[in-house]
């Protein structure tokens, strides 16, 4: 079955830089969530998007933007880059958010570490 | 606000041994909960879930009960094998109060010993 997929799995930023997340859901998901996972920490939720509106916003630093596309892909733009933005940058997409129960299913990360 | 609490780790078990891991839960309204597993260098992958009171996942061996009674969401396993080492989540969700976000606990990490 097909998985959310997450490019690039790796990146490596210097300080203050730009960075662009891309996430691909499920396909038939209208949901999309971005968490953020710093190193031995518990994923904290940044933002969510619901056909291609934003839905729901957590912990995301006013440096950070995100939107979900026609296609429902969405992306993550990170700027000016802090060296505590490193983390592990997980995409996950879900069916149907006005149904009453939900299941998220996660993309395999995008690790950024900013130098 | 939502919040999940685990047990610390790690817990370190032989193969064959039985596992625990303590989960409670404080929410607003009537959460779902779901147990994730994050192999080393992999992303969350969902283990089992439960919806409503008294309602128990399961997914290969593993156990939990939503117990409404207690806030709590355990997870067991009869029998652990090496293959099971892994960090282990409790999250929650509470779809109808509009937080469909996933609340996690801080993980725990079993590592199980041939």
């Amino acid at each position: 079955a097909a998985g959310v997929i997450q490019s690039p799995r790796h990146l490596i930023k210097e300080k203050r830089e730009t960075a662009t997340l891309k996430c691909y859901p499920i396909p038939r998901h209208d949901t999309v969530y971005w968490y953020q996972q710093g190193p031995g920490q518990d994923p904290q939720f940044l933002i969510s998007f619901y056909e291609k509106m934003q839905s729901d916003k957590g912990s995301i630093p006013d440096r950070f933007s995100a939107q979900q596309f026609s296609d429902y892909h969405s992306e993550l733009n990170m700027s000016s880059l802090e060296l505590g933005d490193s983390a592990l940058y997980f995409c996950a997409s879900s069916l149907g958010v006005t149904r009453v129960t939900e299941t998220q299913y996660f993309g395999p990360g995008t690790r950024l570490l900013v130098l | 606000g939502n919040s999940v609490t685990q047990m610390e780790g790690p817990v370190t078990l032989s193969e064959e041994a039985f596992l625990t891991i303590n989960c409670t839960y404080t929410a607003t309204g009537y959460p779902s909960l779901f147990w994730y597993v994050q192999y080393p260098g992999e992303g969350l992958q969902l283990l089992l879930k439960a919806t409503k009171a008294d309602d128990k996942g399961s997914n290969k061996g593993f156990e939990a009960t939503y117990r409404k009674e207690t806030t709590s969401f355990h997870l067991e396993k009869g029998s652990v094998q090496v293959s099971d080492s892994a960090v282990y989540f409790c999250a929650l969700s509470v779809p109808h109060t509009g937080r469909r976000a996933l609340t996690f606990g801080s993980g725990t990490r079993l590592q199980v010993q041939p």
